[in-house]
C-alpha cells in the first residue's frame, strides 16, 4: 500500500513568489493535515481538512491557504513568500477527523527554500 | 491553547543503557499523546501512543507513562541500540481533535 505522497520533494523560490504543495493521503483516509517544520523544531500545525471541509487552522497568516479535493488529496498554497517560510512542509493523513482524529501518518515532506 | 515542553533537548547514552525523555503539557483536556521518531531527512513515524484513560503502555523495548494530574508523560527506551539514534517528538492532541501540538524534540545519540 502506498503511504502519504507529497510533491514536489524539494523546491527553491524567491521572496514574493507563490508556491503550491500537493499531498495524496493513504487510500481510505479522509483527513489531511498540514504541518510546517522549521529546522531544529517540532512540526507546527497549519491546517486540517476532513471530508473536504476545513476543520482546524493554526496560527499562520492568510498567505497560507489549502483545500481538499473530492478524492481527498490536498494542496497547500503559500503566497508572497518570505525568507521565514523556508521549512519542511509535512502532510499527514488520518482515517478520521475532528475529535476522532487518531494516528497521523506523515509523508516525506516538501522542503521549501526561499531565497 | 496547548503548549508542550520536552526535555532534554539532547541525550547521549551508551549502547545497552536506558533513555528517558519527558514532556509536559498545559491543557488538561488533551486526551491523546503520541511519540514520533524522525531520522535525518525522513518523515516522523509513530513509535508509541497513549490515551488519557491509561497510565502506562509498553511495546517491547519502548514504554510510555502518563501522569494526568501532573500533566506530564515520558518515553522510556530500554536496551538502546545505535539504530535508536534519531530525534524524538512528543505531542498532545488538543481538545478539539484537529491539532497535534508537538514538543521541540530530543536528539538521542546511542554510542556504540
Amino acid at each position: 500500500d502506498a503511504g502519504v505522497t507529497q510533491s514536489p520533494t524539494h523546491l527553491i523560490k524567491t521572496r514574493g513568489q507563490q508556491v503550491t504543495l500537493r499531498c495524496s493521503p493513504i487510500s481510505g483516509h479522509k483527513s489531511v493535515s498540514w504541518y510546517q517544520q522549521v529546522l531544529g523544531q517540532g512540526p507546527q500545525f497549519i491546517f486540517q481538512y476532513y471530508e473536504k471541509e476545513e476543520r482546524g487552522r493554526g496560527n499562520f497568516p492568510d498567505r497560507f491557504s489549502a483545500r481538499q479535493f473530492p478524492n481527498y488529496s490536498s494542496e497547500l498554497n503559500v503566497n508572497a513568500l518570505l525568507l521565514g517560510d523556508s521549512a519542511l512542509y509535512l502532510c499527514a493523513s488520518s482515517l478520521a477527523g475532528g475529535e476522532a482524529t487518531g494516528e497521523l501518518f506523515f509523508g516525506e515532506g516538501s522542503r521549501l527554500t526561499v531565497l | 491553547g496547548e503548549n508542550v515542553e520536552q526535555h532534554p533537548s539532547t541525550l547521549s547514552v551508551q549502547e545497552g543503557d536506558s533513555a528517558v525523555i519527558k514532556c509536559t503539557y498545559s491543557d488538561s483536556a488533551s486526551n491523546y499523546f503520541p511519540w514520533y521518531k524522525q531520522e535525518l531527512g525522513k518523515r516522523p513515524q509513530l513509535i508509541i501512543d497513549i490515551r488519557s484513560n491509561v497510565g502506562e503502555k509498553k511495546d517491547q523495548r519502548i514504554a510510555v507513562t502518563l501522569n494526568k494530574t501532573a500533566k506530564h508523560f515520558s518515553l522510556h527506551i530500554t536496551e538502546t541500540q545505535p539504530e535508536d539514534s534519531a530525534v524524538y517528538f512528543c505531542a498532545a492532541r488538543d481538545n478539539y481533535g484537529q491539532n497535534f501540538v508537538f514538543g521541540p524534540g530530543t536528539r538521542l545519540s546511542v554510542l556504540p
